[in-house]
């Protein structure tokens, strides 16, 4: 079955500080992994896109990694401010379909 | 880019009855995808349109459910008869053809309330 996993559920951190988000994936044939910042009543933003040969992309103070061999992705997160609030979702492509199968989502809250 | 539109925002309505959603994608986008959400879950695949044609169903759209993208541009969701395992928040994406690493790009949903 194909399923994405992610950790820790939920995470309260203080404004400021780091933090890292893991995703694990059971899904085949893997076209590309996704991840994607969703504030509450929002729709789902794209954050990072990595294929197959990618092992880390960046976008501002956000960076994903990928490891094909393992299964596994994470997001960093450096330097968080109050905006960065928000569900952060794991998405996982599949060759030759158009669905994409979503993660439940890290809620992240960043303290003042 | 005035980004995915949906309308209306918020539904509630009482069991039984129909609903229509509507989807207006980004202009030059040619693929459309419906998702549902509940809460605390990520969204879940429903149906997708490559122009007008719709190439993809997920077994969660039951007979109850139909989705239309008549001229390839604007898309309607339709529910007959809803029960109250509808209520959730139903999203639209849309994206461009081509390479399979096309981001897809969120409307802020509708959120339907069953009564």
């Amino acid at each position: 079955k194909n399923q994405v996993e992610q950790s820790p559920q939920s995470l309260i951190i203080l404004e400021g500080k780091n933090c890292t988000l893991q995703c694990n994936y059971t899904v085949s044939p893997f076209s590309n992994l996704r991840w994607y910042k969703q504030d509450t009543g929002r729709g789902p933003v794209s954050l990072t896109i990595m294929t197959f040969s990618e092992n880390t992309k960046s976008n501002g103070r956000y960076t994903a990694t990928l490891d094909a061999d393992t299964k596994q992705s994470s997001l960093h997160i450096t330097a968080s401010q109050l905006s960065d609030s928000a569900s952060y979702i794991c998405v996982v492509s599949l060759t030759g379909f158009q669905k994409l199968v979503f993660g439940t989502g890290t809620r992240l809250l960043v303290s003042p | 880019d005035t980004g995915v539109s949906q309308d209306p925002r918020h539904k509630i309505t009482k069991r039984g009855q129909n609903v229509t959603f509507r989807c207006d994608p980004i202009s030059e986008h040619n693929r459309l995808y419906w998702y549902r959400q509940t809460l605390g879950q990520g969204p879940e695949f429903l149906t997708y349109f490559q122009n007008e044609a719709q190439l993809e169903k997920s077994r969660l759209l039951s007979d109850r459910f139909s989705a239309e993208r008549p001229k390839g541009s604007f898309s309607t969701l339709e529910i007959q008869r809803t029960e109250q395992g509808d209520s959730a928040m139903y999203l639209c994406a849309s994206s461009l053809g081509g390479k399979s690493n096309q981001p897809q790009h969120f409307g802020d949903g509708t959120r339907l309330s069953i009564l």
